[in-house]
């Protein structure tokens, strides 16, 4: 079945260090991929996204390019700041299935 | 305005109680869903309705029952709670089925047996 992996956290950073968080996936198909964050007390919210291969999702100056030769969704930020604290989510979704998720990567950011 | 609500925040019950937990969506979506985050952060769907229709129904015991009235309401009731359902359940909702729409959460709630 179709799964995600990301790399283990947590992660911690000091205040505009560069971010990278690994994701690759398995899927038959051609999945939509997503990054999801989660702060704390809250639920997830969509970050970012791509349907297709070499799209690149962006928001709040994080990054993600849908490689399909590497089956990769790696999420960039070039400068984290303390308010990015959080737990990031890397899912994919094939057709009308639901949304799997990664475990989970923790991110804190100190000052 | 809140997109997805679900009721209540925190849930503390004995072993063995049936509860409830409520979930509604003003987006106007088809689709809902409820997942479960372990004590590790793992999400797993449990179950998905499109248009108050059941379409998915994972390995969740039958103690578990989904019950949406209309499609902008989706609730869950849990019947002889055990230890192992705590965890935190999150209610969200998608325009439809289909995976390229992203989905909208709730804020969770979170469940404790004791």
């Amino acid at each position: 079945g179709d799964s995600v992996t990301q790399m283990e956290g947590p992660v911690t950073l000091s205040e505009e260090a560069f971010l990278t968080i690994n994701c690759t996936y398995t899927a038959t198909g051609y999945p939509s991929l997503f990054w999801y964050v989660q702060y704390p007390g809250e639920g997830l919210q969509l970050l970012l996204k791509a349907t297709k291969a070499d799209d690149k999702g962006s928001n709040k100056g994080f990054e993600a390019t849908y490689r399909k030769e590497t089956t990769s969704f790696h999420l960039e930020k070039g400068s984290v700041q303390v308010s990015d604290s959080a737990v990031y989510f890397c899912a994919l979704s094939s057709g009308n299935t639901p949304l799997v998720f990664g475990k989970g990567t923790r991110l804190s950011v100190i000052a | 305005d809140t997109a997805v609500s679900q009721t209540p925040k925190y849930l503390v019950t004995q072993m063995g109680n049936d509860k409830s937990i409520k979930c509604e969506q003003n987006l106007g979506h088809d689709t809902m869903y409820w997942y479960k985050q372990d004590s590790k952060k793992f999400l797993k769907i449990m179950f998905s309705y499109n248009n108050k229709e059941l379409i998915i129904n994972e390995t969740v015991p039958n103690r578990f029952s989904p019950k949406s009235p209309d499609k902008a309401h989706l609730n869950l009731h849990i019947n002889s709670l055990e230890l192992g359902d705590s965890a935190v359940y999150f209610c969200a909702s998608s325009q439809d089925g289909n995976g390229n729409q992203p989905q909208h959460f709730g804020d969770g709630t979170r469940l404790s047996i004791l």
